[in-house]
């Protein structure tokens, strides 16, 4: 019974690289969220999507960032020409979401970016 | 825009004691979730809460949901060392929009 798998755990990226974070949600969910987190910050929401589909993207800055989730294979969040300031915890969580009221989300263990 | 307000943003007591943290918004929520984080470890649910009023408890921990559906409380009785970390409310506006957290409630216990 795998959770919401998140890789890598530790990412370090010299600026102006490129970082790649993948998730994969947990077994039947479809709907994918990333976060991001910084101390005494709390959880920022940056993106929603759906396969094949971005639902809500109104948390990710409109340059540097993306994020897809294919039909098949892990939804990525890509970080372009990374800068010291993205330096954080991203988190991925999914939802079995299924148009009920209650929406829950499970969280992976993030991955830490470190850009030096 | 819809927020989420916690407090205290920091606690910590002894191994024993009782405490409350708190979840306030000005917006109505269709639904909340309680989270708590260890460092370095993503958020793990502990409870939903649906239905104004609601209470539900989960051992030692009890939620509470408010009648207007706009806050949420967590009450931990007989605190233990293990409870401590990063304690998160987190609430969706409508149903199937992306959850928005609070900054957390950072609990300590020492024993």
């Amino acid at each position: 019974n795998a959770g919401v798998m998140q890789n890598p755990r530790h990412l370090v990226r010299r600026r102006g690289q490129e970082a790649r974070l993948r998730c994969s949600p947990m077994k039947g969910h479809s709907h994918v969220y990333w976060y991001r987190q910084l101390p005494e910050e709390g959880l920022k929401f940056m993106v929603y999507l759906q396969k094949e589909n971005i639902i809500d993207e109104s948390g990710m800055p409109k340059e540097r960032f993306s994020a897809e989730f294919p039909k098949e294979g892990p939804s990525i969040l890509r970080i372009q020409q990374v800068v010291r300031g993205d330096s954080a915890a991203y988190f991925c969580a999914s939802s079995p979401y299924t148009g009920g009221r209650v929406t829950e989300a499970f969280f992976g263990q993030g991955t830490r970016l470190t850009v030096v | 825009t819809q927020l989420l307000e916690q407090s205290p943003q920091f606690l910590s007591i002894q191994e024993g004691e009782n405490l409350t943290v708190y979840c306030n918004s000005s917006s109505v929520f269709s639904s909340l979730q309680w989270y708590r984080q260890e460092p370095g470890e993503g958020p793990v649910l502990l409870v939903t809460v649906v239905t104004g009023g609601e209470v539900k408890k989960l051992k030692r921990l009890t939620f509470q949901f408010g009648d207007a559906r706009k806050d949420s409380s967590l009450h931990i009785t007989a605190a233990q060392p293990g409870d401590t970390g990063l304690y998160l409310c987190a609430g969706a506006g409508q149903a199937g929009t992306a959850l928005i957290f609070g900054k957390g409630t950072t609990l300590s216990v020492s024993s």
